[in-house]
């Protein structure tokens, strides 16, 4: 059965802290993966991911994907106050486009 | 760029009762559309997804149908409501086809059963 696991599944920082979130998958015709932002309504797109060892980068987010290991880190560096939501991953599968999300990893950063 | 509207935004309803959520797309033709619900704290689980006009595939067994009568209009539907359809529902909106694109998606539905 497909799946994508995040970890950790909540974490609080301070600002100005660096955070790491770990995606890792096991999903049948891989195809992309993606992350997303959600502040208590719709996701927002942040990165799409296809192509091992490619680093995308918007402002103090980053993000890389390891298709050997079958895994994703999302990246943030000076953490601030705004930063705070839930973080979603999820892996497109086949050819319908249809995504497969983790249960999500909670950020919260503190002033 | 693709733009998802839903409608409405909140949604208190009796159990037994029937309901209709609409969605919408513009900015692109021929998109795949999805419905997803998450519960509180949890992630999305894929409802339905459909790659054309009157294609529907369903995810998980549930108490809900959906419908495509047009290219950018989607409708999750239920003729009668059980206290476990609360959740949020989100639509959303992907390339068609084989495509690599990401899903963008609407404001969403909070839906109360009571």
């Amino acid at each position: 059965e497909d799946k994508v696991v995040q970890s950790p599944l909540s974490l609080v920082v301070h600002e100005g802290d660096t955070v790491t979130l770990n995606c890792s998958y096991e999903v049948t015709n891989f195809r992309s993966l993606l992350w997303y932002k959600q502040e208590k309504k719709a996701p927002t797109f942040l990165f799409m991911l296809t192509s091992s060892g490619i680093e995308k980068k918007s402002g103090r987010l980053s993000s890389i994907l390891d298709k050997k290991e079958l895994f994703s880190i999302l990246n943030i560096t000076a953490t601030q106050t705004g930063d705070s939501a839930v973080y979603l991953c999820a892996v497109s599968s086949s050819n319908t486009g249809k995504l497969i999300f983790g249960q999500g990893t909670t950020l919260q950063v503190k002033p | 760029s693709q733009t998802i509207h839903q409608w409405p935004a909140t949604l208190v309803q009796p159990v037994g009762s029937p309901l209709s959520l609409e969605c919408t797309v513009e900015g692109t033709s021929n998109p795949n559309l999805y419905w997803y619900r998450q519960a509180a704290g949890r992630g999305l689980q894929l409802l339905f997804y459909s790659v054309g006009i009157g294609q529907i595939s369903s995810e998980v067994p549930q108490n809900l149908s959906a419908s495509r009568p047009q290219d950018r209009q989607f409708i999750l539907s239920s003729k009668k409501l059980l206290l476990s359809d609360s959740g949020f529902y989100l639509c959303a909106g992907g390339g068609g086809g084989a495509s690599y694109n990401e899903q963008f998606f609407g404001p969403g539905t909070r839906l109360t059963v009571l």
